[in-house]
């Protein structure tokens, strides 16, 4: 109930496409569905994040699409750039007054966009 | 917005020895402190959670005596990797996050840890 899974491990864009990433979860306690870059070498940093009250969020190039009903989230990258080239980490937490409570991540998505 | 700040960024060290990591919160109380390790092409696994004052909350098959776990105080806290063996060679992440914003994780830079 704790897993979060994420699709396509790796995906391959040309420069001004869009990167699609999906994810899904099971445990419906989940309330903070955020997503992540990390470039080699570094520590993860926030991109964006949502919660279930909303179906989408938008920042700039960056979407979140979120179905309560399926379970599922998605981050959407509009007209991909060389620079955004690395690992994406999609990830869910119970939140509110629980200080332990933690984040579970998905899987990863090495996205590579071409120039 | 919120800063952890993680040191070393790599080290070296020989077999056998003993390595700490620190993660400083800069301009935040770290109520909570998360310890991940990462494995190249891989995610991060959570290692162990510590509230500040009390013992660390280990995961699973993670040995308490090798990764010691220190959160004296609620802008740092510490990972020591003890008698490190060249399997401990990774890469150990901390997050930190304060009741004060409930959905907020703030990740340090990392340290690659490497034991020839």
């Amino acid at each position: 109930q704790q897993q979060v899974k994420q699709s396509p491990q790796s995906l391959i864009v040309q420069k001004g496409g869009i990167s699609i990433i999906n994810c899904a979860y099971e445990n419906t306690a989940f309330d903070y569905f955020p997503w992540y870059q990390q470039f080699p070498g570094k520590g993860p940093a926030l991109l964006i994040a949502i919660r279930p009250d909303v179906s989408e969020k938008k920042e700039g190039r960056f979407t979140i699409s979120f179905n309560k009903s399926a379970k599922q989230f998605s981050l959407h990258i509009m007209d991909s750039q060389p620079g955004d080239s690395a690992t994406y980490f999609c990830a869910a937490s119970r939140g509110g007054r629980t200080s332990g409570s933690r984040l579970t991540f998905g899987e990863g998505t090495q996205l590579t966009v071409n120039p | 917005g919120a800063v952890v700040s993680q040191h070393p960024s790599w080290v070296i060290c020989k077999s056998g020895t003993s390595v700490k990591i620190e993660c400083r919160s800069l301009d935040f109380q770290a109520t909570t402190m998360f310890w991940y390790r990462q494995f190249p092409k891989q995610s991060l696994m959570l290692m162990a959670t510590s509230n500040e004052g009390s013992k660390a909350t280990y995961e699973q098959g993670v040995e308490k005596d090798k990764f010691l776990i220190n959160h004296a105080s609620l802008t740092l806290s510490t990972l020591t990797v003890t008698s490190a063996h060249p399997e401990d060679s990774s890469f150990y992440i901390c997050s930190a996050r304060t009741l004060a914003d409930s959905y907020g994780y703030t990740f340090g830079s990392g340290t690659r840890l490497t034991v020839v």
